[in-house]
């Protein structure tokens, strides 16, 4: 089983500041199967990107995603007040899919 | 557009089952692997199970592994799951999900399992 290990567990930062989330794997992920979602409060996760590197659709341009291998970050160029929120990691490359614990995105 | 309506949640007491169900639209449902995942109370998403789009390929994590079954009926576009000698540690948000090669790239908004005597 691949465990996923996220970083910081909590990252307290401010509107319009630049947020970044890293995601570490136990082992290579095949084929860069590595995804980012965010969940807000009583919402079901959201895809924001999929391959390490491609935004789902309607996701905006803010959101970027890079690494590969056993390191990956998702970075939040200008965060907006929607943005604080739970981001997870996934790895959908391997079976069982796992996912990381999450970093919390709350406002400094 | 898409839409997975997920069912079936309840109260049940340890070791007893339940049936849950997800209900898709707005796409071709038997072309597409269908997973569940669940949340607890306040904790991180666990990946249940995933089945293949024609049901022929199955999965389950090791923890519901032996009381867990996924079962899919593409004729009536719909998921179930069915669950037997439930723990406490079963307690959590049931969501299935899409899966694609762009990962689970549609949810369905959950249903809550709460085991407890």
């Amino acid at each position: 089983e691949i465990v996923l290990t996220q970083s910081p567990g909590t990252l307290s930062l401010s509107p319009g500041e630049r947020a970044t989330l890293s995601c570490r794997a136990s082992q290579s992920i095949s084929s860069n199967y590595l995804a980012w979602y965010q969940q807000k409060p009583g919402q079901a996760p959201r895809l924001l990107i999929f391959g390490a590197s491609s935004r789902a659709t309607g996701i905006p341009d803010r959101f970027g995603g890079s690494g590969s291998g056993t390191d990956f970050t998702l970075t939040i160029s200008r965060l907006e007040p929607e943005d604080f929120a739970v981001y997870y990691c996934q790895q959908y490359g391997n079976s069982p899919r796992t996912f990381g614990q999450g970093t919390k995105l709350e406002i400094k | 557009e898409v839409h997975l309506v997920e069912s079936g949640g309840g109260l049940v007491k340890p070791g007893g089952s339940l049936r849950l169900s997800c209900a898709a639209s707005g796409f071709i449902f038997s072309s597409y692997s269908i997973n569940w995942v669940r949340q607890a109370p306040g904790k991180g998403l666990e990946w249940v199970s995933s089945i293949s789009s024609s049901g022929n390929f199955i999965y389950y994590a090791d923890s519901v592994k032996g009381r867990f079954t996924i079962s899919r009926d593409n004729a009536k576009n719909s998921l179930y799951l069915q669950m037997n000698n439930l723990r406490a540690e079963d307690t959590a948000v049931y969501y299935c999900a899409r899966a694609s090669i762009e990962a689970f790239d549609y949810w369905g908004q959950g249903t809550l399992v709460a085991v407890s005597s």
